[in-house]
């Protein structure tokens, strides 16, 4: 099945650094691939999504990459502020035919602290 | 209602006890999911069920774990003779089918603690 391995597991950064956080996958097949944030005592809310055909994606201050051939993805956020801090997953999904159809296979987390 | 509902919110409970946990998912969702996160850890994958479809339920870490979905529709999960180790938050998820790349919707959770 599908395995998911992100890093770092904590960043600590300064108020209007930015951020990136780092996803690799094993499935060939996964080609969905969302960014979730959560913050204390919250359920996961989607943040930003790539599908795989397409490169790169961008909204506002998020940013997501995809690098199929490496099988990698990254969260890069710009301009961070306090209201940033929180737990980010990065998740990977195959659809018909892939060996994990369907299910989201999530990253282990990591700790976003924004200080100000 | 508009998003994921879970309850109850909050389950304390006796070792050895059995518990049910309920979730209500998006009125038209097709995938239903199961997670468990325990303190400061990430998701751990329990179950997914996917229209008429077998459920998948490779992620249940026992045969004290079950799961149901009645009418396609409500799940739950269900954890018989519940040990310490089973104290979590326990997530359910809902999108549109699973071979759709869509957006799956959280519920905010149910924290079990067994005492």
């Amino acid at each position: 099945g599908e395995n998911v391995e992100q890093h770092p597991s904590t960043l600590s950064v300064q108020e209007g650094d930015s951020a990136v956080i780092k996803c690799t996958y094993s499935d060939s097949a996964s080609n969905y691939f969302p960014w979730y944030k959560q913050e204390l005592g919250k359920g996961p809310q989607l943040i930003i999504d790539i599908r795989s055909n397409v490169g790169e994606k961008k909204d506002q201050r998020i940013a997501v990459t995809l690098n199929k051939t490496a099988k990698h993805f990254s969260l890069h956020i710009t301009e961070t502020q306090p209201e940033d801090s929180a737990v980010y997953f990065c998740a990977a999904r195959a659809n018909a035919g892939g060996t994990s159809y369907g299910k989201l296979t999530f990253g282990q987390g990591t700790i976003l602290t924004v200080h100000p | 209602g508009a998003g994921v509902s879970q309850s109850p919110s909050n389950k304390v409970t006796e070792k050895g006890k059995d518990v049910e946990l309920r979730c209500d998912p998006i009125s038209g969702h097709t995938a239903l999911y199961w997670y468990r996160q325990s303190l400061g850890q990430g998701l751990e994958f329990l179950i997914y069920f996917q229209g008429n479809s077998a459920p998948d339920k490779s992620g249940l870490p026992s045969d004290r774990f079950s799961a149901e979905r009645t009418g396609g529709s409500v799940s739950t999960l269900t954890i018989q003779r519940t040990q310490q180790e089973d104290s979590a938050v326990y997530l359910c998820a809902s999108s549109f089918g699973g071979g759709k790349n869509t957006e799956a919707f959280f519920g905010q959770g149910t924290r079990l603690t067994v005492v």
